[in-house]
């Protein structure tokens, strides 16, 4: 069955210092998202990106951070400089389509640990 | 903005017997999509059951179903004939009917624990 895959499961980083967390969606999938997860919360909406350009984004989704699809595989998260409070899972996630009620398939998740 | 409600952190089932997960919401729109997802100790959010705003039949999903209120915007996952499996964090989610993006909004999640 065909999966969400993220790499690496847990990254470890300095404050200040950029990281990317990296995803390959479902091949055939157009629609890419990243979720996070700081521990013991719920798990919020970043950012949406389709065609080559970001279609919705959360107010978390600042300056700091930015997404590319590099690649026709890859799907990229970059913090460019990390703080403490960006410790959390992030999950990436794809659609076929974005309408109705396509369901949205998950990644196993980045740990992001900031020391 | 949306927000999502689930008002047990915990709950706690025997195997074999049947449990229901709390969720309510609060929108302004008519048309929306709600889901439930598992996040099993794996970490990795599954799609259990998804409901239709506009449809007034409740899902149904092997041993899980959905009672849909729409009126009092209330949400809740039956889960029936409880298995250890069915052993992790259970997320309510909404999800707007518009053509941009796919921005889930969760609750704060209920974790369900299965004893023999």
């Amino acid at each position: 069955e065909p999966e969400v895959t993220q790499t690496p499961s847990h990254q470890v980083t300095q404050m200040g210092q950029e990281v990317i967390l990296r995803c390959v969606p479902i091949s055939n999938h157009l629609y890419f998202y990243w979720y996070r997860q700081i521990l013991g919360q719920k798990v919020e909406f970043l950012v949406s990106f389709y065609n080559n350009e970001i279609s919705e984004k959360s107010e978390i989704f600042d300056d700091q951070f930015s997404v590319e699809r590099p690649d026709g595989s890859n799907f990229t998260l970059k913090i460019r400089s990390t703080k403490l409070e960006d410790s959390a899972m992030y999950f990436c996630a794809s659609s076929e389509e974005r309408l109705r009620n396509t369901e949205a398939f998950f990644g196993q998740g980045t740990r992001l640990t900031v020391v | 903005a949306q927000t999502v409600t689930q008002s047990q952190p915990e709950m706690s089932v025997q195997e074999a017997e049947t449990v229901t997960l709390s969720c309510t919401y609060d929108t302004s729109e008519s048309d929306y999509y709600l889901f439930w997802y598992k996040q099993p100790p794996s970490r990795q959010m599954i799609l259990v059951i998804r409901q239709e705003a506009y449809k007034q039949q409740n899902a149904t999903e092997n041993r899980f179903s959905v009672n849909f209120q729409k009126a009092a915007k209330s949400f809740s996952l039956k889960i029936s004939d409880s298995q250890l499996g069915d052993a992790a964090m259970y997320f309510c989610a909404y999800r707007r009917f518009a053509d941009s993006g796919y921005a889930l909004n969760f609750g704060k999640g209920t974790s369900l624990l299965v004893t023999p």
